[in-house]
């Protein structure tokens, strides 16, 4: 596998379940990020890691919960999710965030909270 | 606080018309990071162009061109001679070097038609 890859491409989940997104980079970067893009809103970055160290972090709900046990993998934990958190999940990597290399997106879980 | 702005929400052209999207950015940072991504129907964000603020050249590559003018404000894209496949959504962004935060614009919806 080559670049950015996330798994499951489609989730849907009841507002009492706990699922967890996953997100593996394949490019040797140092810098990983969660965003998400609801429908008619601009892309809100959620968490930033680089070398596995949370950077950023803007004022997300805990009920968001990101986890990077190494620099090729980051996890995004849910539970008691709201209706309002549908939305397209996006992942994206860089080589680190000093340089602000491009950074390389995933295709995205799209998840659905019913 | 950080700003962008792509006033153009939507834009439809006939092929082989030019088309520009405009972009307009706020930041109080004297160092950042101007990116263009296209997100075409399958979701997946692709990176075209960067742009640092202390570089104003313009850059053209193939039927693409970007037009940075910092006393505006402004990372304008043209493309040239349009295609059906240019149809996507185009996102300007800001990416801030201190603090890793990268500001996304609402995206312009563009469609080519045949």
């Amino acid at each position: 596998e080559t670049g950015v890859t996330q798994t499951p491409r489609h989730l849907v989940m009841g507002m009492t379940n706990k699922k967890s997104l996953k997100c593996e980079q394949h490019l040797g970067h140092n810098a990983m990020y969660w965003y998400k893009q609801s429908a008619k809103k601009p892309l809100e970055l959620m968490f930033v890691y680089s070398l596995e160290e949370r950077v950023e972090n803007n004022s997300v709900p805990s009920r968001f919960s990101p986890e990077c046990p190494n620099s090729s993998h980051l996890f995004l934990h849910l539970h008691t999710l709201q209706p309002e958190d549908s939305a397209l999940y996006l992942c994206a990597s860089s080589q680190d965030i000093i340089l602000a290399g491009e950074q390389y997106f995933g295709p995205g879980t799209r998840l659905t909270v019913t | 606080a950080q700003k962008v702005t792509q006033a153009q929400t939507e834009i439809s052209v006939v092929e082989k018309e030019d088309v520009t999207l405009d972009c307009v950015y706020e930041t109080r940072d004297t160092t950042y990071y101007l990116f263009w991504y296209k997100q075409p129907p399958s979701g997946e964000l692709v990176f075209l162009i960067r742009r640092n603020s202390f570089d104003e050249q313009n850059e053209i590559s193939g039927r693409y061109s970007w037009n940075f003018q910092k006393s505006t404000s402004s990372f304008n894209f043209t493309i040239t001679a349009s295609q059906v496949v240019d149809s996507a959504v185009y996102f300007c962004a800001l990416f801030n070097t201190n603090a890793g935060k990268s500001t996304f614009g609402d995206g312009t919806t563009l469609t080519v038609k045949p």
